[in-house]
């Protein structure tokens, strides 16, 4: 069974500074994606980042990037030089094996409140 | 990035009456698409898996007759909740998948049902 956990239910940062969030998976698959979302208060899911499981360079993508500790299983998002737009709910996601299913299993998630 | 909608963004009806909302990919043939239903400030809930041509794939608990899916084309799939009930009241969202590719799900700007 598929499983991603993110323990931190609210965050709060400083604007301009770094801020990491955290996010732990457990899956028995050898060939996993990890992602990370946010979704605003309209609701809408925004894309923000991915790594693969055979990638052995951590994504990144603009102020966002993905510390990918394999052996831990961990797929901690770091967000640098935060915004006050930053300010969302963001899921760590997981989609496992692509031949046994096509399904994301999404984290509890976490609120990023960033403070001006 | 690929684009899907979801029609309609809002919706209020009478409890006892059915819903359809219809998610569409716009400029991309999803052979999968994916229904998750949101409460507030919680995770997102996979419904179903949609597939072309072919039944749908509900989840543990999901009341396939409650929840009716049909993918009648690769750019749309439709959810209907039939006899609605104020219990119903959410936030439906629905996603896409491109053919082949398994490492990126586009996410539909989310339908808010309310039951009165």
């Amino acid at each position: 069974a598929q499983k991603i956990t993110q323990t931190q239910p609210g965050m709060f940062v400083q604007e301009k500074e770094a801020v990491t969030l955290d996010c732990t998976y457990d899956t028995s698959d050898q060939s996993y994606g990890l992602f990370w979302y946010k979704q605003p208060s309209s609701g809408e899911m925004i894309f923000l980042i991915y790594q693969g499981s055979y990638d052995e360079q951590n994504a990144t993508e603009g102020r966002y990037s993905l510390n990918f500790q394999k052996a831990r299983k961990s797929a901690n998002l770091v967000i640098s030089a935060s915004q006050l737009g930053d300010s969302a709910m963001y899921f760590c996601a997981m989609r496992a094996n692509p031949n046994t299913g096509n399904q994301f299993y999404f984290g509890t998630g976490t609120s990023l409140t960033v403070i001006p | 990035g690929a684009v899907v909608s979801q029609h309609p963004s809002r919706v209020i009806c009478k409890s006892g009456t059915s819903v359809k909302i219809e998610c569409r990919s716009l400029d991309f043939q999803a052979t999968t698409m994916f229904w998750y239903r949101q409460f507030p400030k919680k995770s997102l809930m996979l419904m179903a898996t949609s597939n072309e041509g072919s039944k749908a794939t509900y989840e543990q608990g999901v009341e396939k007759d409650k929840f009716l899916i049909n993918h009648a084309s690769l750019t749309l799939s439709t959810l209907t909740v039939t006899s609605a009930h104020p219990e119903d009241s959410s936030f439906y969202i629905c996603s896409a998948s491109l053919a082949g590719v398994w490492n990126e799900q586009f996410f539909g700007p989310g339908t808010r049902l309310t039951v009165l």
